[in-house]
């Protein structure tokens, strides 16, 4: 059980678009889901925390324009990374909390903007 | 800042036990301890969690000492898919409304 889906597993966007980014519970109600990004060899930093229904809590440094997210329903989530650069180019993953097992993760999105 | 400290890095040899260290010398009455690892380009999978009893599951073990400042996770019987960089947390109340903070974890490798 509290299985957390991501979709996509990776994309490769160009310069200036958008892209969006979902993450799904899926035996499990969610009503705070996070995001994190992880760059090459380092480890992942929260960027935001999502809540069902009102607006996305965002850690310092993140830019909530850039950085766009969506909690309309309670087993669905997106990120949409706006006018994409390379330097947004990382792993981003995405998290909920359950009642067992802590926090479950999705298996990710590797996003490379080229 | 991460509440925990691990070695950066460890091998094991595989069919050997595998035993990761982790100090959590702040840690405070409701506050778990948690695993996690996460294997090269995946998503960090949840392995074991304990108050301060030892716990055992089919993945692990998880032996906190009585102070509750440190812990050891044991792989008992460690295989090459065990690779992967385990992160050792403490969440309050076992989770709830805040994110976590990683730290470095340490990077198993084992090796044939």
């Amino acid at each position: 059980g509290a299985v957390v889906s991501q979709h996509p597993s990776w994309v490769i966007c160009k310069s200036g678009t958008s892209v969006k980014i979902e993450c799904r519970s899926l035996d499990f109600q969610a009503t705070t889901m996070f995001w994190y990004r992880q760059f090459p060899k380092q480890s992942l930093m929260l960027m935001a925390t999502s809540n069902e229904g009102s607006k996305a809590t965002y850690e310092q440094g993140v830019e909530k324009d850039k950085f766009l997210i969506n909690h309309a329903s309670l087993t669905l989530s997106t990120l949409t990374v706006t006018s994409a650069h390379p330097e947004d180019s990382s792993f981003y993953i995405c998290s909920a909390s359950t009642q067992n097992y802590g926090y479950t993760f999705g298996s990710g999105t590797r996003l490379t903007v080229v | 800042d991460a509440k925990t400290t691990q070695p950066p890095s460890m091998d094991c040899a595989e069919g050997r036990a595998a035993n990761l260290p982790c100090n959590h010398s702040t840690i405070s009455g409701n506050e778990y301890v948690y695993w996690y690892r996460q294997i090269h380009s995946q998503g960090p999978q949840y392995i074991i969690h304990g108050l301060k009893n030892n716990e055992t599951n089919e993945m692990a073990s998880l032996i906190i000492t009585e102070d509750r400042k440190s812990s050891t996770l044991i792989l008992p019987h460690a295989t090459l898919r065990d690779t992967a960089v385990y992160y050792c947390i403490v969440i309050q109340g076992g989770g709830g409304a805040d994110g976590l903070t990683f730290g470095k974890g340490t990077h198993l490798i084992i090796q044939p």
